[in-house]
């Protein structure tokens, strides 16, 4: 089946500054999506984003389809920032299930 | 914004117990999907359902787990037998189409003892 990479695995980080999560894949998709995931233990839904670049608020996303990578970018990180974000994908060709990545520990420090 | 909704939150039971968890998926979605989240672990996808059949199902849905859809708003998991290592974070989602955004519910945390 299809690999899916995140790096780095943790990130200790000052409020105020900027992070960037890198998600690498193994195969074409045909979805790709961004989870934080709180303490609580919800996914919430960040980005919905198989090619291209979107932003929303302090949170952007960028993805290279054709070089099988994307990037999640948090500016001005603030505490509830911090979690678990995860990378999903679902590979093309007939398939409909998210494999998800093994996600980036995020922890922002007052 | 229309959610997906799952219930209970949180469950025990003892193992060799049936459970049946409970998820409404949004109203226009046509593909439901059940994945879980062993503790500390990523998620892993289960099964998914379109047309009132499974479409795909991963070698962890073995025969003790059944998906059904009741009527017309329910999906349900139920888990005929459950082992100690079924314990997990179960999580609901649903989609308009195969391709675009699965939305996922809050999850039921299941506790076998």
């Amino acid at each position: 089946g299809i690999q899916v990479e995140q790096s780095p695995p943790d990130l200790i980080l000052q409020e105020g500054a900027n992070s960037t999560l890198r998600c690498n894949f193994s195969d074409s998709v045909n979805n790709l999506q961004w989870f934080h995931q709180n303490p609580w233990g919800q996914l919430i839904n960040l980005f919905y984003i198989p090619s291209g670049t979107k932003q929303n608020g302090r949170l952007s996303a960028t993805t290279v389809a054709t070089e099988r990578y994307s990037l999640l970018y948090i500016s001005s990180s603030q505490t509830t920032d911090s979690g678990v974000y995860f990378c999903a994908v679902v590979r093309d060709f007939g398939n409909e299930k998210l494999t998800f990545g093994t996600g980036t520990r995020l922890t922002i420090i007052p | 914004e229309p959610e997906v909704t799952q219930t209970p939150s949180h469950q025990v039971t003892q193992m060799g117990q049936e459970v049946i968890l409970r998820c409404v998926p949004i109203s226009n979605h046509l593909y439901f999907y059940w994945y879980r989240q062993i503790l500390g672990q990523k998620v892993e996808f289960l099964v998914s359902f379109y047309n009132n059949e499974i479409s795909e199902k991963s070698e962890i849905f073995d025969d003790q787990f059944s998906v059904e859809r009741p009527d017309g708003s329910n999906f349900t998991l139920k888990i005929r037998s459950t082992k100690l290592e079924d314990s997990a974070m179960y999580f609901c989602a649903s989609s308009v189409t195969r391709r675009e955004t699965q939305y996922f519910g809050p999850g039921t945390r299941l506790l076998v003892l």
